[in-house]
This record gives C-alpha cells, sequence and structure tokens, in this order.
C-alpha cells in the first residue's frame, strides 16, 4: 500500500469551530488531493495540490481551504465547521502526476460536525 | 465540465454468476483516462481496473474487464464468476489535467 496516513481517524466538532485534517505521505508523490464523501454523491473533489504551495480548487471548495508546505503533508481546514459538512474526508496522491495516474487513498477520516 | 454517471444506484448477482455496472461520462476531449475502483465495508478505496481512451482494446484485469466505447462515451465494468468477496461499492471515475471525476457510485451486493 501507498504511504499515506490521515489524521485523525474520527472527530467530532461542534458547529462555528475551526477544523483541521491532515494527510501525510511518504512517496514523495507531487500531486494531493482531498475528496469527501456522501451518500448518494459519491466522491467529490475539494481542493488538490500539484506542488508545495500550489493548489487548485475541486468542485467542492466553497468552506474549506487547504495548504501544503511540504511534499508530504497536506491540510484541509474548515474555518468555521457546520453540519453540512460532515462526512468522509478522503485524501489521495497520484503516483505519476499525469492524467494516467490511478489515485491511492488514505483510510479516510469521519467528521461529524454536531 | 466533465461529468461521470452511473444510472444503477445498487445491483445485485448470484455468486458464481456475471454482472455489469454500467457507467457514462461527457467530455470533449479526445485523449483521458478512464477507471473502476472499488469500496468494500471497510471504507478502503482500491484500483481495479483502467482504460486509456486512445486505445481500442478493452482492459482486463482477471475477473474484471471493461467494454469501453469511446463514440458512446460508455465505460461498463463487467465482473465474471463473482465471488462474496467482490460485495462493495464501485466508482466509475475520469481523470484528465489533473483532476479526478467520480461518479456516485453502485452498491453491489451478491447473493450466495
Amino acid at each position: 500500500d501507498a504511504g499515506i496516513t490521515q489524521s485523525p481517524r474520527h472527530k467530532v466538532t461542534e458547529t462555528g469551530t475551526p477544523v483541521t485534517l491532515r494527510c501525510h505521505q511518504t512517496e514523495n508523490h507531487r500531486y494531493m488531493y482531498w475528496y469527501r464523501q456522501d451518500p448518494g454523491h459519491g466522491l467529490r473533489l475539494i481542493h488538490y495540490s500539484y506542488g508545495v504551495k500550489d493548489t487548485d480548487k475541486g468542485e467542492v471548495s466553497d468552506g474549506y481551504s487547504v495548504s501544503r508546505s511540504k511534499t508530504e503533508d497536506f491540510l484541509l481546514t474548515l474555518e468555521s465547521a457546520t453540519s453540512s459538512q460532515t462526512s468522509v474526508y478522503f485524501c489521495a496522491i497520484s503516483e505519476w502526476g499525469d492524467y494516467n495516474s490511478p489515485l491511492h487513498f488514505g483510510n479516510g477520516t469521519r467528521l461529524t460536525v454536531t | 465540465a466533465q461529468t461521470v454517471t452511473q444510472s444503477q444506484p445498487e445491483m445485485s448477482v448470484q455468486e458464481a454468476e456475471t454482472v455489469t455496472l454500467s457507467c457514462t461520462y461527457d467530455t470533449s476531449e479526445s485523449d483521458y483516462y478512464l477507471f473502476w475502483y472499488k469500496q468494500p465495508p471497510s471504507r478502503q478505496m482500491i484500483l481495479v481496473i483502467r482504460q486509456e481512451a486512445y486505445k481500442q482494446q478493452n482492459a482486463t484485469e482477471n475477473r474484471f474487464s471493461v467494454n469501453f466505447q469511446k463514440a458512446a462515451k460508455s465505460f461498463s465494468l463487467k465482473i465474471s464468476d463473482s465471488q462474496l468477496g467482490d460485495a462493495a461499492m464501485y466508482f466509475c471515475a475520469y481523470n484528465r489535467d489533473d483532476k479526478i471525476i467520480f461518479g456516485k457510485g453502485t452498491r453491489l451486493h451478491i447473493l450466495p
């Protein structure tokens, strides 16, 4: 398995609080992604990164920000969590960094916003 | 914008039988990649098979094969000799320009 670690695995937080999810890789891959998975919606791309300090928005980026100060770490921040952000969040990395690359996923973070 | 559609939210198949999961996509590009991912109850996402759009030949991985119809923008997954371990969510995905877009998934049940 690709070396991808997501932390925490589970988190419960209150509406309005900031939350940061961490993705750590040991593969030195250039591309990293954050997806959220919700029933009936599949996986939707939030943000992705194509290098240190290089990030771009996905299809559901509102309410989320990301940072990548090192190749191995990609952080997802919910500045003020809302109940609609209750979801399972997956981090993924791309092996070759171009469009013929499959993704390798972390084990996901289940976030509950009460 | 690219979209991926999986029209079957759930399917069931008898163990040892064959099942086909459908996927259609919309794109104006001529060069791209398509994938099928499997998500068992463990929640881990696993790559099942991938197809390069410029290749005519359908991809095959053991019991898994695809029927890729580029003109129709169709990318179905066939699972032969279904096994209990095949029970999972299956996601079709499209990859172009650094972004991988997923369909909403098909939940596959295997009946013993």
